[in-house]
Parts: structure tokens; sequence; C-alpha cells
């Protein structure tokens, strides 16, 4: 079974500032895949950004991106230049990637509140 | 389009009470996912179907039924309910072409009293 760690369960951030949201995670697994999701007050969830393991390079959208070191199991978000807006609940999850066409299920971490001060 | 719908939106139930849960989505999607949302837990997998006709246990099952009626529909019901069982309750979606990404819909919030 795989298992997802966030270490950070509440941060801050000045509006326009960067931060980095850790995660950690642990499977066995070779093939998978990496997500940020983001929750803010309205509660639905946003997918922010999506890692494939086999590729070496780090993903980026916009504002968003990560630091993916697959030795160490490790796959942080920064977020530059703080917005408002961004102020949510981020999950980092985790997905195997099936050799067969069935279904692919997320596996969560806990979260962490991200609070952007204006 | 509307994408993932799920009704109702707030539900409040006395213990052993029974209740179905909605979810249907737009998208052609062939896969569908109820996961449940606890405060400091993150989402949990309930109950997942890989297609049509199909469904499986996810992480948490224990307490619930689903039904996949078709392919645009899948619904999640509690036959007693418990205290346990309060929660933020999530219906997500995928589908083949891009089959690593999950749409959420707006999401359940159960009360057990």
């Amino acid at each position: 079974a795989q298992t997802v760690t966030q270490s950070q369960p509440e941060m801050s951030v000045q509006e326009a500032e960067t931060v980095t949201l850790s995660c950690t995670y642990d499977t066995s697994e070779s093939n998978y895949y990496l997500f940020w999701y983001k929750q803010p007050p309205s509660r639905q969830m946003i997918l922010v950004i999506r890692q494939e393991a086999y590729k070496q390079q780090n993903a980026t959208e916009n504002r968003f991106s990560v630091n993916f070191q697959k030795a160490a199991k490790s796959f942080s978000l920064k977020i530059s230049d703080s917005q408002l807006g961004d102020t949510a609940m981020y999950f980092c999850a985790f997905m195997k990637r099936e050799a067969w066409a069935g279904s692919y299920q997320l596996t969560f971490g806990k979260g962490t509140k991200l609070s952007v001060i204006p | 389009n509307a994408g993932v719908t799920q009704t109702p939106k707030f539900q409040v139930l006395k213990t052993g009470q029974s209740m179905t849960l909605q979810c249907a989505q737009d998208m052609n999607h062939n896969s569908m996912y109820w996961y449940r949302q606890d405060p400091g837990m993150g989402l949990r997998l309930i109950y997942y179907s890989a297609s049509e006709g199909t469904t499986d246990k996810g992480e948490v099952p224990n307490g619930y039924n689903v039904s996949r009626l078709n392919k645009r529909e899948f619904s999640l019901r509690l036959e007693s309910a418990a205290p346990s069982q309060t929660s933020v309750y999530f219906c997500a979606s995928s589908g083949t072409a891009s089959y690593y990404e999950q749409y959420f819909g707006p999401g359940t919030r159960l009360t057990v009293t």
C-alpha cells in the first residue's frame, strides 16, 4: 500500500512571496503519478499540477512548480508570487500507473492549510 | 457542461436512517469514484467503478453500498447511518484519454446525529 505524508498542517505566506509545501510518499511501485490538489473554502477539489514518475523534468504550471526527487520519494510544491486566491487546503496525492485500463485510485495526504496574508 | 454533479449538497440524518447520495457526470467518463473527507484525514476512497457494470471496494467500504446505474450515474447508499459516517462525500470521474485526471463534484456534507 502507498502512503502520502504532508508534515506541515498549516503554513502562511505574505502576498507576492514564494512558499514551498512539502510532501513525501512511500511506495514500492516504479510507475506512478503524483498530484497536487487545491481545495479552497468553496470545497471544490481543483487539480493544480501533475508529475509522471518516469519524467525527470519537474512539472510547471504558471506560478506553480514542483521539485520531484524520486530517489528521496519527495514531491514539494512551490507557489511563486502568492495571491490571496491561493488561500486553500493543498493535498498531495499518489496514483499507481496500472498496466491495464482499470481504475486509477488516488491516495491523498492529510493536507496543508495555506493562508496568504495581504 | 455541468461536469460532475452531486445531490444533495447537505443532509442531516438520525442514527439508523438510510439514504442515497447521487452522482452524475456528463463527460462520458468510464470510471467513477466515491471519497469521504474527514477533518485532518484527507480524502479516502470508499468505492469505485472502473466501468459500467463493475464496482470495487476502496480503502473504507464498510457501511456503504454503491450502484453504477449507467455510464453517467454512480450512487452511494448508507443503509443504516452511524455518527461515524458524518463526513463530506465527494464523487469523481475520469476518462480513458486522460485516465490519471479525476474531476470532482462539489461534495455532500452529511451529518448523522
